[in-house]
């Protein structure tokens, strides 16, 4: 939407350490979300969704986190790993065969 | 399985020549096609997107267009590039049974308008 022209916030964490990237959404009307990893000079690849009637859903390393009162969504890596050095999207499903993307987190590890 | 092919990988290209980017689908009937683009360090721009052949809603006007001939192939053109033209051209398609519409992505174009 209209923060396609903002440059990435970047999050810096130590290898081995949790990481915590956000992301607001704008449509109560929404049913999933999902959250994809863009590697460098890659497409965009699946990581984890979640349904709106659910508040957690884990993956293997991932848990995503939905709190729909305050539109906010968040993807939880443990044990970062330096392969987890990517740009992160959320994206919410609103219907009409389109899903809209948050403007990206560019997560980089710390050795 | 599913598999999405995209090409050229990169093109440079100089100001005001046309445009011919190609996206195709194999193994899945009737999917909804989509063209991004994302300028460097940004995010994902939605172009256009199609849901059947023929069919092609735009997003944002600019001079690039799509067409879709065939089921599983999507074109993006441009008649004349413009420097801001300039990006990675990601394709990617989901299918219209997919409860989260789930889109999976191409491997993408890199183009340099100059």
């Amino acid at each position: 939407g209209e923060s396609v022209g903002l440059h990435l916030p970047t999050l810096s964490v130590q290898e081995g350490d949790n990481s915590i990237i956000n992301c607001a959404y704008s449509n109560s009307a929404s049913d999933y979300f999902i959250w994809y990893k863009q590697e460098s000079g890659k497409g965009p690849q699946f990581i984890i969704d979640i349904r709106s009637n659910m508040d957690k859903r884990q993956g293997q390393r991932v848990t995503v986190l939905l709190n729909k009162t305050v539109k906010h969504l968040s993807l939880q890596i443990a044990a970062t790993q330096p392969g987890d050095s990517a740009v992160y999207f959320c994206a919410e499903n609103i219907g009409a065969q389109k899903l809209v993307f948050g403007q990206g987190t560019r997560l980089t590890i710390n050795p | 399985s599913q598999t999405i092919h995209q090409w050229p990988a990169t093109l440079v290209q100089p100001v005001g020549s046309p445009l011919s980017l190609e996206c195709t689908v194999e193994g899945t009937s009737n999917p909804n096609l989509y063209w991004y683009r994302q300028a460097a360090g940004r995010g994902l721009q939605l172009l256009f997107y199609s849901v059947g052949i023929g069919q092609i809603s735009s997003e944002v006007p600019q001079n690039l267009s799509a067409s879709r001939p065939q089921d599983r192939q999507f074109i993006l053109s441009s008649k004349k590039l413009l420097l801001s033209d300039s990006g990675f051209y990601l394709c990617a398609w989901s299918s219209w049974l997919a409860v989260n519409n789930e889109q999976f992505f191409g491997p993408g174009t890199r183009l340099t308008v100059l």
